[in-house]
């Protein structure tokens, strides 16, 4: 059983661009959800992807945007980025139906930095 | 709106000396307390599910419980290698994503030899 996987590690992009971060979900999972953690907080939900569709939206703006595509795995998109975007991105994945929805899994996370 | 708040921010604790951990949460609709363990630079490890009031999960020397409106993770004569931040995160009815996890800030704890 392969764990939720997340590329790059570390990037570094500056004030303006755009970043793209992938997300391998967890075998058997069909849900994958986003968050950013900033130093010494905890991580705040940005959006979850179901059935390649997002179903759930934290307080992030427009310029947050993702993907899921029919294997499970998940893009998160940043648009304009801003130096407050520098964070840790994590990636969880789940299994959800009609009648539970189990545990998330996250993976390892991607450091952003802007600059 | 879901929250949860986590104390202390910080524990440090000799090898061997047993304490708590406590979430306090306020939400509407409570469907899972989730416990997770991080430690610096990686994505945070699950440990324990709790759903109702009176529930109790044990993992080696940790033990969650639940009550109404808090949780507790009991941690019993810590090693070194328990030194992390303690994650609580609750999952409801209201939050703002269908299934997405509202955290508080933690609890980083350090376990001295």
């Amino acid at each position: 059983e392969t764990g939720v996987t997340q590329s790059p590690t570390h990037l570094i992009k500056t004030r303006g661009q755009q970043v793209t971060l992938r997300c391998s979900s967890q075998s058997g999972h069909n849900t994958v959800s986003w968050y950013q953690q900033a130093l010494g907080q905890g991580p705040q939900f940005i959006f979850q992807y179901y059935r390649e569709e997002e179903n759930g939206r934290g307080n992030f703006p427009p310029r947050f945007s993702g993907l899921q595509f029919p294997n499970y795995s998940s893009e998160l998109n940043v648009n304009a980025l801003e130096l407050d975007d520098s964070a840790l991105y994590l990636c969880a994945s789940s299994f959800s139906s009609p009648i539970m929805n189990t545990e998330a899994f996250f993976g390892q996370g991607t450091r952003l930095t802007v600059v | 709106e879901d929250q949860v708040t986590q104390s202390p921010e910080a524990l440090r604790l000799q090898e061997g000396e047993s304490s708590s951990l406590n979430c306090s949460y306020t939400v509407s609709g409570l469907r899972g307390l989730f416990w997770y363990r991080q430690d610096p630079g990686k994505g945070p490890e699950f440990l324990f599910t709790l759903y109702s009031a009176g529930e109790e999960k044990e993992k080696e020397r940790l033990k969650a419980t639940l009550t109404k409106k808090e949780s507790f993770l009991h941690i019993t004569a810590p090693k070194p290698e328990d030194s992390a931040t303690y994650l609580c995160a609750v999952r409801s009815y209201s939050g703002g994503g269908a299934d997405g996890l509202t955290f508080g800030k933690g609890t980083h704890l350090i376990i001295q030899p």
